[in-house]
């Protein structure tokens, strides 16, 4: 059963750092390519940034809102994805997941298909 | 970043109801469209990928169709528990974006 259990959230005053934390299981996570997604309170999906196998180059994408202030990485021999937030704003407020990011041989596309439980991150002074 | 639409941004129905929620794309994404439903409090749920592809397990009531820049997600006959929020997702480009959500609620 693939499981994905966030931790490190909490609360953090604005220009702070604060590192998440995502422990992976039941599947062969070395090869899977992670994507963290967030969900400010009452409001939508955000994508935030993914990170590729290193098969695949190990290379990240990170949306615009985040890029330069957000670090992903990853550490294979823990099956464990990390989330790096530095100089943290209010608006960084959110519930932030790690998602699987799937890619399909028969369509040539990607998707979120597993999910954690969510970690909250509150930036707040 | 490609901008995803949805209608309408939420939804009365009854249970037995068949419910569509369309989803547009700011530019062509060819299939390349996935939905997820989200319940209070929970994680998003994979419903559909590829635009039309049923994730395992999903209840067969839940289909979708459409490709380039319009979109649509048909439950054919509401159940009580897919009372939730619906979202539409583009991983056409590196940079993937979401639609606004659609709230699916009892009427």
């Amino acid at each position: 059963e693939v499981q994905l259990v966030e931790s490190g959230g909490g609360l953090v005053k604005p220009g702070g750092s604060l590192r998440l934390s995502c422990a992976a299981s039941g599947f062969t996570f070395s090869n899977a390519w992670m994507s963290w997604v967030r969900q400010a309170p009452g409001k939508g999906l955000e994508w935030v940034g993914r990170i590729k196998s290193k098969t695949d180059g190990g290379t990240t994408d990170y949306a615009a809102p985040v890029k330069g202030r957000f670090t992903i990485s990853r550490d294979d021999s823990k099956n464990t994805l990390y989330l790096q937030m530095n100089s943290l704003k209010t608006e960084d407020t959110a519930v932030y997941y790690c998602t699987t990011d799937e890619y399909s041989s028969s369509s040539g596309t990607t998707s979120f298909d597993y999910w954690g439980q969510g970690t909250l991150v509150t930036v707040s002074s | 970043d490609i901008q995803m639409t949805q209608s309408p941004s939420s939804l009365s129905a009854s249970v037995g109801d068949r419910v569509t929620i369309t989803c547009r794309a700011s530019q062509s994404i060819s299939s390349y469209l996935n939905w997820y439903q989200q319940k209070p409090g929970k994680a998003p749920k994979l419903l559909i990928y590829a635009a039309s592809s049923l994730q395992s397990g999903v209840p067969s009531r839940f289909s979708g169709s459409g490709s380039g820049t319009d979109f649509t997600l048909t439950i054919s006959s509401l159940q009580p528990e897919d009372f939730a929020t619906y979202y539409c997702q583009q991983s056409y480009s590196t940079s993937v974006t979401f639609g606004q959500g659609t709230k699916l609620e009892i009427k």
